[in-house]
């Protein structure tokens, strides 16, 4: 099974900050990766598909990148309604797997 | 617009059998492509994939609950019934069912899920 992992865990910033998550999988996965946010009390929302197309309606200021291993996440700068917890899914095979999460918040 | 809800029992009773039924519109599972897949996630923690059922019927399953867990579609009904035996307080968790998208590679099947349903708290307690 691929497994998962993201760094940092949590991240303090403020708003209009860069912000850059990673996401490492177990072994390679081509680009078929996921990235969700997640608000307290809601549910994921689907921001990044192919690691680096951007969801329909999803603000160009949230990019990701890489392919294989090792993937990132970037917010170019940082609004309110970005706080939030951000994981990585892997897509590529069964069973299906996500990321412990990272956590955003204010500085 | 697709939307999906997550309907069933908030508390159930450790070793019972847990029912939910993911109720979506906006979609058929009829079409070809089309899946459903269920997530959970504990009070507090990451979110664990359980199960995916797509519109050939076709079924995956988490290996690790694999012997627990069933997942059956009523396409007339617009349903995907999820049902996991022998329920323990460590079950306790928000489900989530979702849309499933993603094309195919090779043959193989890609999952990433757009939408997602509002979740379903349910506590194991006696």
């Amino acid at each position: 099974d691929i497994q998962m992992t993201q760094s940092p865990s949590s991240v303090s910033a403020s708003v209009g900050d860069r912000v850059t998550i990673t996401c490492q999988a177990s072994q390679g996965i081509s680009s078929w990766l996921a990235w969700y946010q997640q608000k307290p009390g809601k549910a994921p929302k689907l921001l990044i598909y192919a690691a680096s197309s951007l969801q329909s309606g999803v603000p160009s200021r949230f990019s990701g990148s890489g392919s294989g291993t090792d993937f990132t996440l970037t917010i170019s700068s940082l609004q309110p309604e970005d706080f939030a917890t951000y994981y990585c899914q892997q897509a590529n095979s069964f069973p299906l797997a996500f990321g412990p999460g990272t956590k955003v918040d204010i500085k | 617009q697709i939307t999906l809800k997550e309907s069933g029992p908030t508390l159930v009773k450790p070793t019972q059998t847990l029912t939910l039924t993911c109720t979506f519109s906006g979609f058929s599972l009829s079409t070809s492509g089309v899946g459903v897949g269920w997530i959970r996630q504990p009070p507090g923690k990451a979110l664990e994939w359980l199960a995916l059922i797509y519109w050939d019927d076709d079924k995956r399953y988490s290996p690790s609950l694999k012997s627990r867990l069933t997942i059956t579609k009523d396409t007339s009904k617009n349903q995907v019934v999820l049902t996991m035996t022998n329920m323990d307080p460590v079950d306790t968790a928000t489900y989530y069912c979702a849309h499933r998208r993603g094309g195919k590679v090779g043959g193989r099947p890609l999952n990433w899920f757009d939408p997602w349903g509002q979740g379903t708290l349910v506590t194991v307690s006696s």
